[in-house]
């Protein structure tokens, strides 16, 4: 079974500076993909990043970036530039098949003023 | 294209009360899936169907949860009889096959069981 793991239920950053989330998955799979969804106090969930598992390059979104470590079955996501709007609980997820989503725990972000 | 659409946005009801969510995915997406949302267990993978059929509902917690997807633009999540633990949001999402596979949510229903 794939499981997700994100080991900081809560982080904060202060506004302007850069915040890493870090989120490890467990798989027997070489092909894949890795998502970062954000869910804002709103509840909608949004996809923030992809990362399909036999590109080497990290994605990129404009002030999100991720940093994929496939050996180490690592994949954390990076914001840059924090803004007030990205307080939001982060959700890491893996996707083996395309039809089988695994959602980590969530770490909630709080971007301080 | 509206997104995933999800009905209603907010339930409340009485214990016992049979209660049935709605939720319209992206046209053209090929597979549905019913989440449920808790403070204690997170994002639960309730059933997904592929094509209108259904796969996996292994996370569906009891017979008084079930789901039905009629056709490709329309599923349904009943819950006959309600109880206070079915308290939760309820998402639905939709996503495209393979390579291009990415979960699309609705807005959720909040659902209260009192």
């Amino acid at each position: 079974a794939q499981t997700v793991t994100q080991s900081q239920p809560e982080m904060s950053v202060q506004e302007a500076e850069t915040v890493t989330l870090s989120c490890t998955y467990d798989t027997s799979e070489n092909n894949y993909y890795l998502f970062w969804y954000k869910q804002p106090p709103s509840r909608q969930m949004i996809l923030v990043i992809r990362q399909e598992a036999y590109k080497q390059q990290n994605a990129t979104e404009n002030r999100f970036s991720v940093n994929f470590q496939k050996a180490a079955k690592s994949f954390s996501l990076k914001i840059s530039d924090s803004q007030l709007g990205d307080t939001a609980m982060y959700f890491c997820a893996f996707d083996r098949t395309g039809n089988q989503f695994y959602f980590g725990t969530g770490t909630s972000l709080t971007v301080i003023p | 294209d509206a997104g995933v659409i999800q009905s209603p946005r907010h339930e409340v009801t009485e214990m016992g009360q049979e209660v049935t969510l709605r939720c319209k995915p992206i046209s053209g997406h090929d597979y549905l899936f019913w989440y449920r949302q808790t403070m204690m267990r997170g994002l639960e993978l309730l059933i997904y169907f592929n094509n209108n059929v259904p796969i996996d509902d292994s996370g569906m917690p009891e017979d008084r949860f079930s789901a039905k997807m009629p056709n490709a633009s329309f599923s349904t999540l009943k819950i006959q009889p309600s109880e206070p633990r079915d308290s939760a949001v309820y998402f639905c999402a939709s996503s495209l096959p393979g390579p291009q596979a990415r979960l699309f949510f609705g807005s959720g229903t909040q659902l209260s069981v009192l």
